[in-house]
């Protein structure tokens, strides 16, 4: 059973255009984080929220966490070729803390 | 800082052969540490995780075994390679503080069964 649904599963747009990307749960999470990976690499942290609600910004990105803390969403704002990449959330349940992710979300832009 | 060792970067290997796959971690003490697999393009399927020296809690029954003679030291294992192994596995420690928890993770290991 897949606790943290991811989708699209897949993404390809032109440069400039914008993208939301989402993650949804009927778990709880104390924590919530969205990764990129590159290929040949592992994922890198690009930002983690705890509080339903939050709302963070990262240059183009922003991420929001929801109100019941069951789900997120990353949206890009004019997305760039270099934000091509696989985009991995991943959730701390409240229940355990365990860590759970999501299946991915393959990015592509084009020029 | 905390830093996490993975090798080999690559590694092929025949069918029935045996597989070790070691994992460091630097500047942290009593990590919780993970070793995924990552089939192309997709997400991380947690294979091993364990949360203190000789404590391995296994996800998927499967053709590997993993060790932690070590607190910072993850060991990934087979005594025979079936070619479904073939895969990216990546390494990975944690440190849960009061339910805030982020993965750091290795450079990752190409494994391809031949």
């Amino acid at each position: 059973t897949q606790l943290l649904e991811q989708s699209p599963q897949f993404l390809s747009i032109q440069e400039g255009e914008n993208l939301t990307v989402y993650c949804n749960s009927s778990s709880v999470f104390s924590s919530l984080q969205w990764y990129r990976q590159e290929p040949g690499e592992g994922p890198v942290l690009l930002v983690t929220v705890v509080t339903g609600g939050e709302v963070k910004k990262l240059k183009r990105l922003t991420f929001q966490f929801g109100d019941a803390r069951k789900d997120s969403s990353l949206h890009i704002t004019a997305a760039q070729t270099g934000d091509t990449g696989l985009y991995l959330c991943a959730g701390v349940l409240d229940s355990n803390y365990q860590l759970i992710w999501g299946a991915g979300t393959k990015l592509i832009i084009k020029p | 800082s905390q830093t996490i060792h993975q090798w080999p970067a690559t590694l092929v290997q025949p069918v029935g052969s045996p597989l070790s796959l070691e994992c460091t971690v630097e500047g942290t003490s009593n990590p919780n540490l993970y070793w995924y697999r990552q089939a192309a393009g997709r997400g991380l399927q947690l294979l091993f995780y364990s949360v203190g020296i000789g404590q391995i809690s296994s996800e998927v029954p499967q053709n590997l075994s993993a060790s932690r003679p070590q607190d910072r030291q993850f060991i990934l294992s087979s005594k025979k390679l079936l070619l479904s192994d073939s895969g990216f596995y990546l390494c990975a420690w944690s440190v849960v503080l009061g339910g805030f928890s982020e993965a750091f993770f290795g450079q990752g290991t190409r494994l391809t069964v031949v």
